[in-house]
């Protein structure tokens, strides 16, 4: 069963636009933790956040900001006035405590593409 | 800012042959892990290693496979004898070692492998 849904394949917008990546996540820890990373086109993996299943407050970091509602079990992303390069692939991952050892379970991946 | 290398970037190899490669985690992370990612598919994990041993592997890590820490600074995956679709990114991430399911995973570049 899919531990980690990004219904979203793709998204297009028009650089300054704001762009909203949604992630729903099922686990029955209650003590879990989630992350967005970025995948450019160069194909690397970088890490862009981390949020743990005991701190809902949402926040913002520069051009980025998530949502964190664990009622809906959803951890959404949200950039900013995009820019090209943001254009990448965004997976959402969730790590649970009971696997102690760390394994990230990925989303399939949500595809931005900004034009200028 | 230290980052995880991996080598090579890219491998062909023939069907049936060995492959390893080769990935330097960042100094003093003690928790590390293989990750691949088939052309366009999410990212997957294969093994996560800690204290010079396997300590959670997927469905996928099958006897085909094996990782190994030959020093105090590599660690490498192996893969003896290669098929088809073992074609993919090989990812290599590192984390600090505070809790390994609490702790962010570093990723490297990735190694592309073909296999023809």
């Amino acid at each position: 069963a899919q531990k980690v849904t990004q219904a979203q394949t793709e998204i297009s917008v028009v650089e300054k636009e704001d762009v909203t990546l949604d992630c729903v996540y099922e686990t029955r820890d209650t003590t879990y933790y989630l992350f967005w990373y970025k995948q450019p086109p160069s194909g690397e993996l970088v890490f862009l956040i981390r949020r743990n299943s005991f701190d809902e407050q949402n926040e913002i970091s520069g051009r980025y900001s998530w949502n964190f509602q664990k009622s809906t079990s959803s951890f959404n992303f949200t950039i900013t006035a995009s820019q090209v390069v943001d254009s990448a692939v965004y997976f959402c991952a969730l790590s649970e405590r009971t696997d102690s050892w760390g394994k990230l379970q990925f989303g399939a991946g949500t595809q931005v593409v900004v034009t200028p | 800012e230290p980052e995880v290398t991996q080598t090579p970037s890219h491998q062909v190899t023939q069907m049936g042959q060995e492959v390893i490669l080769r990935c330097v985690p960042i100094s003093n992370h003690l928790y590390f892990y293989w990750y691949r990612q088939i052309l366009g598919q999410k990212v997957e994990f294969l093994v996560s290693f800690y204290n010079n041993e396997i300590s959670e592997k997927s469905e996928i890590f099958d006897d085909q496979f094996s990782v190994e820490r030959p020093d105090g600074s590599n660690f490498t995956l192996k893969i003896r004898s290669t098929k088809l679709e073992d074609s993919a990114m090989y990812f290599c991430a590192s984390s600090p070692g505070l809790a390994a399911s609490t702790d962010t995973q570093y990723f490297g570049p990735g190694t592309r492998l073909t296999v023809l």
